[in-house]
């Protein structure tokens, strides 16, 4: 099973900086199949990225995703305050099928 | 725009089967474009894929809880559900059901609010 780590566990930033949050994985991940999720406190998960760097429908051009084998990353070019949230990356493996997350990253106001 | 509504009992005793229902709005479950899931999350931690059900009936489960769990589809009502057998301190989470559509198969798109599970006597 593959194993996603999050980095960092909080990222502490002002609204107008730019945060950028690492994934890494204990094995390749095929680029088509890792995402990026954003929770606000008692929301569900909304789709941020699919394919390591899609945005889903909706999503502002500030999110933008990167990477490839074992190291993603989810770059926001210029917190507004609604960005302040926990993400988390997911990856789909294929044998067997299964989506394993990351232990999340919370992007608080500094 | 899909919507999903999670819907069940808030409480259930150890050993006993947790049951849960989703329901859709703005699809169709029996269309076979669509993956339907449930994840769930205990207070304060992470994201837990539980399994998914593909819209002509075939089954994903998560191996940790493939042993205890089935999803199966209701195509007169429009839902799906999940059932957890023996059900634990452990297994008291807030439980999403959610859709992907199969072009983008890999992540999850669409998300119900949830709901609060307590394992408890």
């Amino acid at each position: 099973e593959i194993v996603l780590t999050q980095s960092p566990g909080t990222l502490s930033l002002s609204p107008g900086d730019r945060a950028t949050l690492s994934c890494r994985a204990s094995q390749n991940v095929a680029s088509s199949y890792l995402g990026w999720y954003q929770q606000r406190p008692g929301q569900a998960p909304r789709l941020l990225i699919y394919g390591t760097s899609s945005r889903a429908t909706g999503i502002p051009d500030r999110f933008s995703g990167s990477g490839s084998g074992t190291d993603f990353t989810l770059t926001i070019s210029r917190l507004e305050p609604e960005d302040f949230a926990v993400y988390y990356c997911q990856q789909y493996g294929l044998s067997p099928p299964m989506y394993t997350f990351g232990q999340g990253t919370k992007l608080q106001i500094k | 725009q899909v919507q999903l509504q999670e819907s069940g009992p808030g409480l259930v005793k150890p050993s006993q089967t947790l049951s849960l229902t989703c329901s859709v709005s703005g699809d169709s479950v029996a269309t076979g474009t669509n993956f339907w899931h449930w994840i769930r999350q205990p207070a304060g931690k992470g994201l837990e894929w539980i399994g998914r059900i593909y819209s002509r009936g075939g089954t994903d489960y998560n191996p940790s809880l493939n042993s205890r769990i089935s999803i199966s589809l209701d195509t007169s009502n429009n839902q799906f559900s999940l059932r957890l057998t023996s059900a634990t301190a452990a297994d008291t989470a807030i439980y999403f059901c959610a859709r992907t559509d199969i072009t983008i198969f890999g992540v999850i798109e669409d998300w119900g609010q949830g709901t609060r599970v307590t394992v408890s006597s």
